[in-house]
């Protein structure tokens, strides 16, 4: 099956640097990746998605790239804010059915000092 | 609103007592799935089901039953729960092919 590794598992930054957090995936087939935040006792929420017909999106401060054949993508923070302290999750998802099945990475904690 | 629904959010039991753990999603979703989270292994999938009577294993499946009756809803049942199932549960839904909403949680602790 999938395997996702995701690097660092937990990464410290001032307020206004940039943050970037890594993923490789095992399955040439996984098609989708999403990026999901997960504050402190809360679920975690979509905030960033890519499909494998695209190598970069992004979308206000936050970017998502992706090298197919490398088979790693990544997610890019600028302008680092306090409230973007959250654990973060890379995930990497096939698609048989028409739905899609993803594996998670094992998440990113992020830590934004004021 | 929008929403998956879970119940309990808390739950504090003892070993080999049965219990379901609910989840209803109100936004006609064919895709849900139970995922449990455990401090440095992120999240992992229970089981997920792409459509009334239709349900799969996903990495994590011993110990573990799920059903999908309904559109809307998608029970977890623990037959005979453990300590080693002590985690913290999300149930997440979403049209096919699309993201996933989650649930707020439900925390287990089995004793």
């Amino acid at each position: 099956g999938e395997n996702v590794e995701q690097h660092p598992s937990t990464l410290s930054v001032q307020e206004g640097d940039s943050a970037v957090i890594k993923c490789t995936y095992s399955d040439s087939a996984s098609n989708y990746f999403p990026w999901y935040k997960q504050e402190l006792g809360k679920r975690p929420q979509l905030i960033i998605d890519i499909r494998s017909n695209v190598g970069e999106k992004k979308d206000q401060r936050i970017a998502v790239t992706l090298n197919k054949t490398a088979k790693h993508f990544s997610l890019h923070i600028t302008e680092t804010q306090p409230e973007d302290s959250a654990v973060y999750f890379c995930a990497a998802s096939i698609r048989p059915g028409g739905s899609y099945i993803p594996t998670f990475g094992r998440g990113t904690s992020l830590i934004v000092h004021p | 609103e929008a929403q998956v629904t879970q119940n309990p959010r808390y739950l504090i039991t003892v070993t080999g007592k049965k219990l379901t753990v609910t989840c209803s999603q109100n936004m006609n979703h064919e895709y849900m799935s139970w995922y449990r989270q455990d401090p440095g292994l992120g999240l992992r999938q229970i089981y997920y089901s792409m459509n009334v009577e239709v349900t799969d294993k996903g990495d994590v499946p011993e110990g573990y039953k799920v059903s999908r009756k309904e559109k809307r809803n998608f029970p977890l049942i623990l037959e005979s729960p453990s300590p080693n199932q002590t985690s913290l549960y999300f149930c997440a839904s979403s049209p096919l092919g699309q993201p996933q909403h989650f649930g707020d949680g439900t925390r287990l602790s089995i004793l």
